[in-house]
Order: C-alpha cells, then sequence, then structure tokens
C-alpha cells in the first residue's frame, strides 16, 4: 500500500487567497484525521470522520476552515481566505475501526 | 479528560547509550497509549502502542515502553542508541479502546545522538 498521500506537500499563497489540501487515506481505513501542527501549539485535531461523515470538528479553529470527505478515498482542507497565522503542517491521517493512526508526510503551508 | 506531560523537551544522549524519554498521562478511562516518532520534515510513524494487554511493550528499532498504571507513567527506552534515532518522539494518549478516535498528543521531545 502506498500510505496515506497527501497534496500538495508545499504552498505558498497570499493572504486572502483560497487554500485547498488533499489527501487520500489507506484503502479499506475507515477513519481520516486532519491535525495541524505548529511551534506554539504542538499537534491539534481539526476534525475526524468516520465512513465519510464529519463526527467531531470541535477542533476547527473558525469559519474559515472546513473539510469534505465525498467519498471513501479522498477529503479535502480548505481555508478561505486564508491568513498568515494559518501557516503550519497539516497532517492526514487514517485508521481502521479503532486501530493506529498512520499519517501523512503533510502539506507544510506558508500564508504571506 | 486526557492529557499527557512529556517531562523534557529536548534529551541528548551518545551513540551507544541507552535513550530514557519520559511520559506521564491522565485518562478517565482505561487508556490507549502510543509513541510516535517524527523525523525532520517527514510524518509520524508509529513506535509502539499499549491497549491494555502486557504492560511492557516492543516496538520498532529496538525501542520500548512500560505501562505503570501506579505512577501514570508510559516512558519510552532503548539499550542502544543510534544516530538514525535522532528525531521528534511524542507520547499520545487515547480514551478510545484501541486509538481510533481522538489522540492527544504531548508536546514533544526531540532526542539528539552524539558521537
Amino acid at each position: 500500500d502506498a500510505g496515506v498521500i497527501q497534496s500538495p506537500r508545499h504552498e505558498v499563497t497570499e493572504m486572502g487567497q483560497e487554500v485547498t489540501l488533499r489527501c487520500k487515506p489507506i484503502s479499506g481505513h475507515d477513519y481520516l484525521f486532519w491535525y495541524r501542527q505548529t511551534m506554539m501549539r504542538g499537534l491539534e485535531l481539526l476534525i475526524y470522520f468516520n465512513n465519510n461523515v464529519p463526527i467531531d470538528d470541535s477542533g476547527m479553529p473558525e469559519d474559515r476552515f472546513s473539510a469534505k470527505m465525498p467519498n471513501a478515498s479522498f477529503s479535502t482542507l480548505k481555508i478561505q481566505p486564508s491568513e498568515p497565522r494559518d501557516s503550519a503542517v497539516y497532517f492526514c491521517a487514517s485508521s481502521l475501526g479503532g486501530s493506529e493512526q498512520f499519517f501523512g508526510p503533510g502539506t507544510r503551508l506558508t500564508v504571506l | 479528560a486526557q492529557s499527557v506531560t512529556q517531562l523534557d523537551s529536548h534529551v541528548s544522549v551518545s551513540e551507544g547509550t541507552p535513550v530514557l524519554l519520559r511520559c506521564n498521562y491522565s485518562s478517565s478511562y482505561s487508556p490507549s497509549l502510543f509513541w510516535y516518532v517524527q523525523h525532520p520534515n517527514k510524518g509520524l510513524q508509529l513506535l509502539l502502542k499499549y491497549t491494555s494487554a502486557a504492560t511492557l511493550v516492543k516496538g520498532i528499532n529496538g525501542f520500548e515502553a512500560e505501562f505503570k498504571k501506579s505512577e501514570t507513567s508510559f516512558h519510552l527506552t532503548k539499550p542502544s542508541a543510534h544516530m538514525s534515532d535522532a528525531a521528534e518522539y511524542f507520547c499520545v494518549v487515547s480514551d478510545t479502546p484501541g486509538g481510533g478516535n481522538k489522540l492527544t498528543f504531548g508536546t514533544g521531545t526531540q532526542l539528539k545522538v552524539e558521537l
């Protein structure tokens, strides 16, 4: 298996622009998680899905952030409009029925 | 509520000497505990996990951890450090059996291995 795939690996954008991060979980996994990692706050869970349904989005910082999972093999995290404080590494992870989570390589986002 | 405290933000050892990375947890229920490693500019990789079976857990690359309920600790050890072990290590807790749901991460311990 190729593992969790994230794209792009790096994204540089200007404040106010829309940013879309993409994730392909491991085939057959039924949980998908989005995390954000910063120096100041460490690793934070933003939202997670079970069988494509959002279960807990309490970690989403504000309405500028939204996440979707239209099918079992694809999820997006969108920021609109982006701000410099959104600069971070965003990780996607997936798991199967309550087992350990497997992480993707991350997307490093820089908002100028 | 669940939380983890990693007692050292940085640990430095010489190659070939033992490694000890300390972690204390707090959990309302019987927790699942994990150690993940993150090499520079990489994603997180699972080292080992405890899910209420044997209290001494063996992981990859020679690492192991012991769950001590009386001390609420889950320290990570390795008998002999290798240069390739230099990375950031995260202690993680979940109140959900197996950890499939919400994980709470510690702040991380940066391990440096010197010649």
